[in-house]
């Protein structure tokens, strides 16, 4: 089966300017994760939908967060503006049922 | 507060060694606990997942054993490999109504693995 699929891999910006990032889970997949990590971390939950409804954003920095999964399908998520210390890998992992997380491969984003 | 306390941070073995990796935990109600490897640039891959009855699960050279009353989880490695340099993170799910929400995760033990 495909995996979850992350683009774009990578993604330089100034401050200030936004971003967005785009998963694709994998089919059939109801739960979708959106986490941070920063270097020599483990990763941080930032939201979870249950097909397209959010039901745990409770760690999203919502002034400058956004997120959507329209359809429950694919999923973006958004930074506008963006802060220095936004700088990190952001991880999409989905999850048929809750147990076993399938993790893509990361945006690596870097703010200068 | 749930934690999960990961060691040592780092490790450097010689390729063909065994090592063995700590992970300490103070989730409550324990539901679950997942090692997970992560390749450098990559998205972390499950390797084991335990619950409460289970006290030891293999996958490969990969041995995890699991001590619900000490809360204490190890994941050994036999014969490494140079494909085995990667950091290993350890997740515990705290029990809630269903899903993988509750999450705690480790750290990571960054391993590397020298020929």
């Amino acid at each position: 089966e495909a995996g979850v699929v992350q683009s774009p891999r990578y993604k330089i910006i100034e401050k200030k300017q936004p971003v967005a990032f785009w998963c694709n889970p994998i089919s059939g997949h109801n739960t979708l994760y959106w986490y941070r990590q920063n270097l020599g971390q483990g990763p941080e939950l930032l939201i979870r939908y249950e097909n397209e409804e959010a039901v745990d954003d409770s760690q999203l920095p919502k002034d400058r967060f956004s997120a959507e999964r329209l359809k429950g399908v694919d999923s973006t998520l958004k930074i506008q503006p963006a802060e220095l210390g936004d700088s990190a890998v952001y991880l999409c992992a989905s999850s048929p049922g809750g147990r076993v997380l399938h993790f893509g491969n990361g945006t690596r984003l870097t703010v200068t | 507060k749930n934690q999960v306390e990961q060691s040592p941070q780092s490790l450097i073995i010689l390729e063909g060694k065994n090592c063995t990796l700590q992970c300490n935990y103070t989730v409550s109600p324990f539901s679950n606990l997942r090692w997970y490897k992560q390749d450098t640039g990559r998205g972390p891959v499950s390797l084991t997942i335990m619950t409460f009855s289970e006290n030891t699960k293999s996958n490969g050279r990969y041995t995890a054993t699991l001590d619900a009353d000490t809360k204490q989880s190890s994941l050994h490695i036999t014969a490494s490999q140079l494909s085995d340099s990667a950091s290993y993170i350890c997740v515990v799910s705290a029990r809630s109504g269903g899903g993988a929400d509750g999450l705690t995760f480790g750290k990571g033990t960054h391993l590397i693995i020298q020929p």
